[in-house]
């Protein structure tokens, strides 16, 4: 079982949608779940990240970590053509050890 | 320049060439990182420096060799690769170690070996 699982997409969504990305993970000592942005030539940005349980919300962006479950969530409300990028989870275990990532989720918001 | 640099931007080489990717964070941050992007794949994190010294190794193959002459460069120097070695190499920076969390990346040096 790989240590996080995403679906790489493609996701094409309308503009103003709501998006949804979801990674889901097996270790459970992860603590800290981020989110990264990476643009069409860039490298990734972060976006949000969460420490734990529970949710954290940015303006159009909600992250949520279910460490129950082992699942975190992106929300993007009102989705715009800018959004449109690639979306990479990733979370450690302590500010110690390296990022373990998904592979991404190629988001493509449609004008 | 502001965050993070990274040249060349795209390399060609052949199998035999010996070439040098460079990296150069203006952050003052003290850690520095190489992964590779490969298509499908998740970031794989191949080094880690933390104030120069070199505190991960990712059983990366000798062909790529790190050098880390202060905490601002970074360079990956590469040497009779493999045509599966063609993917993005990415540069990333971080106030330490301790957090790792908000890396900072450059924009790539995306590689191709022929």
């Amino acid at each position: 079982q790989k240590e996080v699982e995403q679906d790489p997409g493609p996701l094409s969504v309308p503009e103003g949608a709501i998006v949804s990305l979801n990674c889901t993970y097996s270790n459970s000592a992860f603590q800290y779940f981020m989110w990264y942005r990476q643009y069409s030539r860039k490298g990734p940005e972060l976006l949000m990240y969460t420490y734990s349980s529970g949710n954290k919300e940015d303006g159009r962006f909600t992250a949520q970590v279910d460490k129950s479950s082992k699942y975190i969530s992106l929300f993007i409300r009102d989705s715009q053509p800018s959004d449109s990028a690639t979306y990479l989870c990733a979370m450690i275990n302590s500010g110690n050890t390296p990022l373990v990532f998904g592979k991404g989720t190629r988001l493509s918001v449609i004008a | 320049e502001t965050g993070v640099t990274q040249t060349p931007r795209h390399l060609v080489m052949g199998m035999t060439n010996k070439k040098s990717l460079k990296c150069e964070q203006h952050l003052g941050h003290n850690a520095m990182y190489w992964y590779k992007q490969s298509a499908k794949k998740p970031l794989e994190l191949m080094f880690v420096y933390n104030f120069k010294e070199q505190t991960e190794n990712n059983s990366v193959p000798s062909r790529f060799s790190p050098e880390c002459p202060n905490s601002s460069h970074l360079f990956l120097h590469l040497h009779t690769l493999q045509p599966e070695d063609s993917a993005l190499y990415l540069c990333a920076s971080s106030l330490s170690g301790r957090a790792s969390y908000e890396q900072y990346f450059g924009p790539g040096t995306r590689l191709t070996v022929t």
